[in-house]
């Protein structure tokens, strides 16, 4: 089955201690991207990848870092997360290197910092 | 860059009215409009889109109305049926280097039965 995964679906942590949220997609897309969605604010840009080793950021990169070795993996990583950083987080994926087409998202990660 | 301006943020309607969703963008190099509907706890899904060189697209209830000239485009859900009940985002593409999607801020649909 085609399809994008997160991990972990649910995150509480405390401030200050690193956290990684994987995503993983199966389709052969190149294009990935990561987005928080917060009441009022819609989805919001955190950083994408045009492909492997090419990663770029959004509008809202400050306080995260991603990777991208692999085709099929984009993890989102937090090093010293804060409360402001509580949110559902989202990953994409888009084939062709471009987002021209339908982009499909994983499951959410709700990220609870306190 | 890009950005997408989205009303109403909630909309409440009874079965079997229609609705409308209204979004503006700010970019004219922007060429790919995607609408995508989020279910209560679920991931966003596409549902329509419409590029550049067409000015309506439709499938079956739901309509999408592109005004390149003004930069806006609009979602049309006709019968509506609880199950529209959602949120509801619309998205272009930025026309710059980033080549990115940006979304709206929402529009979060009642339908009531």
């Amino acid at each position: 089955e085609a399809q994008v995964t997160q991990n972990p679906r649910y995150l509480i942590t405390v401030t200050g201690k690193k956290l990684t949220v994987t995503c993983s997609q199966n389709m052969n897309h190149e294009y990935m991207s990561w987005y928080r969605q917060d009441p009022g604010l819609g989805l919001r840009q955190i950083y994408y990848s045009m492909n492997v080793e090419v990663t770029d950021k959004g509008d809202v990169p400050e306080g995260y870092k991603v990777s991208r070795k692999e085709k099929r993996n984009f993890p989102l990583i937090l090093e010293s997360p804060s409360p402001n950083q509580t949110s559902l987080y989202f990953c994409a994926s888009s084939p062709r290197g471009d987002p021209n087409t339908e982009a499909f998202f994983g499951q959410g990660t709700r990220l609870t910092v306190v | 860059g890009e950005n997408v301006e989205q009303h109403p943020s909630t909309l409440s309607v009874q079965e079997g009215d229609s609705a409308v969703i209204k979004c503006t963008y700010s970019d004219s190099a922007s060429n790919y409009f995607p609408w995508y509907k989020q279910e209560l706890g679920k991931r966003p899904q596409l549902i329509i889109d419409i590029r550049s060189n067409v000015g309506e697209k439709k499938d079956q209830r739901i309509a999408v109305t592109l005004n390149k000239t003004a930069k806006h485009f609009s979602l049309h859900i006709t019968e509506t049926q609880p199950e529209d009940s959602a949120v509801y985002f619309c998205a272009a593409v930025d026309g710059g280097a980033t080549n990115k999607l940006i979304f709206g801020t929402g529009t979060l649909l009642a339908v009531q039965p």
